[in-house]
């Protein structure tokens, strides 16, 4: 079956760092771009940030650019999100997920929460 | 608050049919195509509903979706309660080169 498998959240103080990783398998993860869709807690959706399958497209949303870098290992089957200055509004469970481009994503991992907070 | 507005709850009872809309603008659902997701309790959101209303391989029928302008509808018929879920409509936009979602309703089957 297609899986995902999100890692690395946790606890995590108010300006520190994070890196999130997302592991893919039994499926062609070259054919796919990649996205983090986020969920705080009790709340709806939000669409964080994507990666072209080569890597050579991103795009953000307006919350966390400049603080958040995606990035994909091909050889490694895996996406990643760097996040650094977190702030305590970025605490949510992270899904990573799958995509052809502007097609909606079809398989969701089973999320990693990070929470922010002193 | 989101760009995309879905009514916070919707409920009926077994066997009954549920309406869940969410309506956006001419930049968001009157350009592009709407999904549905569905997140059972706990678990990751499920795509429902793709392109308007095309159902992926495993979603019964008794889901279905139309649209009709700037806004979407998501119906569901004979509800049961293994339809108690939170239902969230998303599009692409095109200025961002990502998801907007709506901000969820949440069926309740009494």
């Amino acid at each position: 079956d297609v899986q995902l498998v999100e890692s690395g959240g946790g606890l995590v103080q108010p300006g520190g760092s994070l890196r999130l990783s997302c592991a893919a398998s039994e499926f062609t993860f070259t054919n796919y771009w990649m996205s983090w869709v986020r969920q705080a807690p009790g709340k709806g959706l939000e669409w964080v940030a994507n990666i072209k399958q080569d890597g050579s497209e991103k795009y953000y949303v307006d919350s966390v650019r400049g603080r958040v870098t995606i990035s994909r290992d091909n050889a490694k089957n895996s996406v990643y999100l760097q996040m650094n200055s977190l702030r305590p509004e970025d605490t949510a469970v992270y899904y990573c997920t799958r995509s052809a481009y502007a097609t909606p994503p079809d398989c969701w991992g089973q999320g990693t929460l990070v929470t922010v907070s002193s | 608050q989101s760009v995309l507005t879905q009514p916070p709850s919707a409920s009926g009872t077994p066997g009954q049919r549920v309406t869940i809309s969410c309506f956006g603008s001419s930049s968001n659902i009157g350009s592009n195509t709407v999904n549905w997701y569905q997140q059972l309790p706990g678990t990751a959101p499920k795509l429902l509903i793709y392109r308007n209303n095309q159902r992926p391989s495993g979603v019964p029928d008794r889901f279905s979706g139309s649209k009709s302008g700037t806004s979407v509808s998501l119906a569901i018929s004979e509800i049961q309660s293994e339809d108690e879920a939170d239902y969230y409509c998303a599009v692409w936009d095109d200025s961002l080169n990502g998801w907007l979602f709506g901000g969820g309703t949440k069926l309740t089957v009494l």
